[in-house]
């Protein structure tokens, strides 16, 4: 039982790269959530989405889209990176919106 | 929106001590969290509260769901090193997080 999966690990993209972070969970959770952690700092929502075919913005969305693409996977996607989203992101998820959620090793992404 | 304040920021304690940290809100939770977070991992859950007044052991972990639903604490009794990380509370609905309590364990 792999629970959440993120893939890549760790990348390095240009400025004004575009790529997409994957997110997959294997416990059949309606809710998932994309957070980035900044050094030093707590966990900060970026997107989260209560159940399959809905998405909804967090507290930092901007320059961020998501994709519920099925109730497994939910994708981030940065058409145009910065600097600024140099952090750690990681995934997460919950059987429904009030109960415990379970996360993904995060994905280090540097923006040079 | 939802903003959590959890305190102190960081501890720096002797083995053998017990720690007390906690979480206030501005809203009302509807369950609240407890996770450690090792360096380079993700979060992992230590307790889960689901009731206002409700008090969960884990071991040496103590939680309790404040009465009001606008706060929450955790407590860690008798030290040892390996507790050493950042301790974070985390209220549901839509998984909002405190900032993190870092702690020090000297032997």
């Amino acid at each position: 039982n792999a629970g959440v999966t993120q893939t890549p690990k760790f990348q390095v993209l240009k400025t004004g790269q575009s790529m997409t972070l994957q997110c997959a969970q294997d416990m059949n959770h309606n809710s998932m959530y994309w957070y980035r952690q900044d050094p030093g700092m707590g966990l900060r929502l970026i997107y989260y989405s209560a159940s399959e075919g809905t998405t909804d913005k967090g507290e930092v969305p901007n320059g961020y889209n998501v994709s519920r693409l099925n109730k497994r996977e939910f994708s981030l996607r940065l058409e145009s990176a910065a600097p600024s989203q140099t952090s750690v992101y990681f995934c997460a998820s919950s059987k429904t919106g009030i109960t415990e959620a379970f996360f993904g090793q995060g994905t280090r992404l540097t923006v040079v | 929106g939802q903003q959590l304040n959890q305190s102190p920021q960081s501890m720096f304690i002797q083995e053998g001590e017990d720690v007390s940290m906690n979480c206030t809100s501005s809203s009302i939770f509807n369950t609240w969290l407890w996770y450690k977070q090792d360096p380079g991992e993700g979060p992992v859950l230590l307790i889960a509260l689901y009731k206002a007044g409700e008090l969960t052991s884990n071991g040496r972990l103590t939680a309790q769901f404040g009465i009001t639903r606008k706060d929450s604490f955790l407590n860690i009794s008798a030290s040892i090193p390996s507790d050493v990380g950042i301790y974070f509370c985390a209220g549901q609905l839509h998984m909002r997080f405190g900032a993190g309590t870092r702690l020090t364990v000297k032997p």
